[in-house]
């Protein structure tokens, strides 16, 4: 019964070779949202989907995109990871509105070499 | 912007021991959510507090949120090595539905 879930839990990509993380989610849930968290760091905020609405936060890298083609899935496209773009990528989803909790999945760890 | 403040970065302490950690926000909160995230796992929602002076308890753990709604603080009583991971405040402004969470408190418990 698994609600968030997230392919592949471990990539390894050569620097500068694009890669792609994709989530998907069983709770219908309007919002969905990728974070970078590297090693004792809060979760970094990169961009949120509300329904199809894409918002970017601000200091977030052009070498990041991301595509939300249906409520159910979300992809995060790195166009040429960087040695510093090593690091644990959570998607997470939530209803829409300040009061409902997020709901994680287990994360992408992203090894560069 | 907004930033949301939690001490301490790490806390080490001995299985019975009481813990504590603080969040403090530079601006009011409509409210705050507080997430356990254990070691290799993923961040999992404990908790919400909304209004101003709230305390909830779950089972060994106490939340507060302030009464000007600008601090907050999880309190777990007799620590045992299950409670073992980092624990995040989430701070949300008024209107926002985007968290800005806190640097996350360690905790390690020893047996």
């Amino acid at each position: 019964d698994a609600m968030v879930i997230q392919n592949p839990r471990y990539q390894v990509t050569q620097f500068g070779k694009p890669v792609t993380l994709s989530c998907s989610q069983t709770l219908n849930h309007n919002v969905m949202y990728w974070y970078q968290q590297k090693s004792s760091q809060a979760p970094k905020l990169l961009f949120h989907y509300y329904d199809k609405d894409f918002n970017n936060e601000a200091d977030t890298p052009d070498n990041f995109q991301s595509r939300r083609p249906n409520t159910s899935f979300c992809f995060l496209d790195i166009r040429s990871p960087g040695l510093g773009d090593a690091a644990m990528y959570l998607c997470a989803t939530s209803r829409e509105g300040a009061l409902y909790e997020q709901y994680f999945g287990p994360g992408t760890r992203l090894t560069v070499t | 912007g907004q930033q949301v403040m939690q001490i301490p970065q790490y806390q080490h302490v001995q299985e019975g021991e009481d813990f504590t950690t603080y969040c403090n926000s530079s601006t009011t909160l409509s409210n705050i959510q507080w997430y356990k995230q254990r070691p290799g796992g993923h961040p999992v929602f404990l908790i919400q507090l909304v209004k101003s002076g709230e305390v909830k308890k779950q089972k060994r753990l106490t939340f507060q949120f302030g009464e000007a709604k600008k601090n907050s603080s999880l309190h777990i009583t007799a620590t045992q090595t299950t409670d073992v991971g980092t624990y995040f405040c989430a701070g949300f402004l008024g209107g926002s539905y985007i968290p800005t969470f806190g640097r996350g408190t360690s905790l390690i418990v020893h047996p």
